[in-house]
């Protein structure tokens, strides 16, 4: 079956330390897109990519990276400067430049807690 | 700047009983609009979306939406709500590029037995 996949469901880090999130998608798509969840917030985009190699900031870009080496793969680092990361990661794809524009796919996503 | 309003927080409605969830855009152009459903600790799935055509889409589950462009809005409804659809809703609009969605901050729908 094609999809997303997050891995791990939950996290747990000590401050300070660097965490990377996995997100893999076998739906052969060329947009891919990581999200933050908090309670009452609503969805907020982090990073997104439209091809391999290429990679834009989102709204809340800073104390993150990431990285798209290959189409199916696009980790999140939560780096020691981001100053809240305790929350819910969502990583969603979608096919991109098919002239239309479309829906996106999400994974289960990955609960991060750094205490 | 392209943004969604969702203006109910949370609602409760009985089993069987309707079910409207409000969905408020603002969007210079004729909007791409969806709506999304997350149960908890999961990711997100979509219900329905509108690009263009009949105002009035079908989805997933039972649940259909109206788009409405002289009241900038897309609500939710469904004719007889199960336990099974208590969820967090979220209404969404392509905008700010690139095609990226902006979603709204959720109505969180609780179902009474």
């Amino acid at each position: 079956d094609g999809g997303i996949t997050q891995s791990p469901k939950y996290l747990f880090r000590k401050e300070g330390q660097n965490v990377t999130l996995s997100c893999e998608q076998n739906l052969n798509h060329d947009a891919m897109y990581w999200y933050r969840q908090d309670p009452g917030q609503g969805l907020r985009l982090i990073y997104y990519s439209q091809i391999v190699n290429d990679f834009q900031k989102g709204d809340i870009a800073e104390g993150y990276s990431v990285s798209r080496e290959k189409k199916e793969s696009f980790p999140l680092t939560v780096t020691s400067a981001q100053k809240n990361p305790t929350a819910f990661y969502l990583c969603a794809s979608s096919v991109f430049g098919a002239g239309g524009v479309n829906e996106q796919y999400f994974g289960p996503g990955t609960r991060l807690t750094v205490t | 700047a392209q943004s969604v309003t969702q203006p109910d927080i949370h609602i409760t409605v009985s089993e069987g009983a309707s079910l409207e969830l409000r969905c408020n855009y603002s969007y210079g152009a004729t909007p791409y609009l969806f709506w999304y459903v997350q149960s908890p600790g999961q990711g997100l799935q979509l219900l329905l979306k509108y690009f263009s055509g009949d105002t009035l889409v079908q989805g997933i589950k039972g649940f259909e939406a109206e788009f409405k462009r002289s009241q900038s809005s897309f609500n939710l409804r469904k004719p007889s709500v199960h336990w099974s659809d208590a969820a967090e809703y979220f209404c969404a609009v392509v905008g700010g590029g690139d095609d990226k969605i902006i979603f709204g901050k959720g109505t969180r729908l609780h179902i009474l037995p």
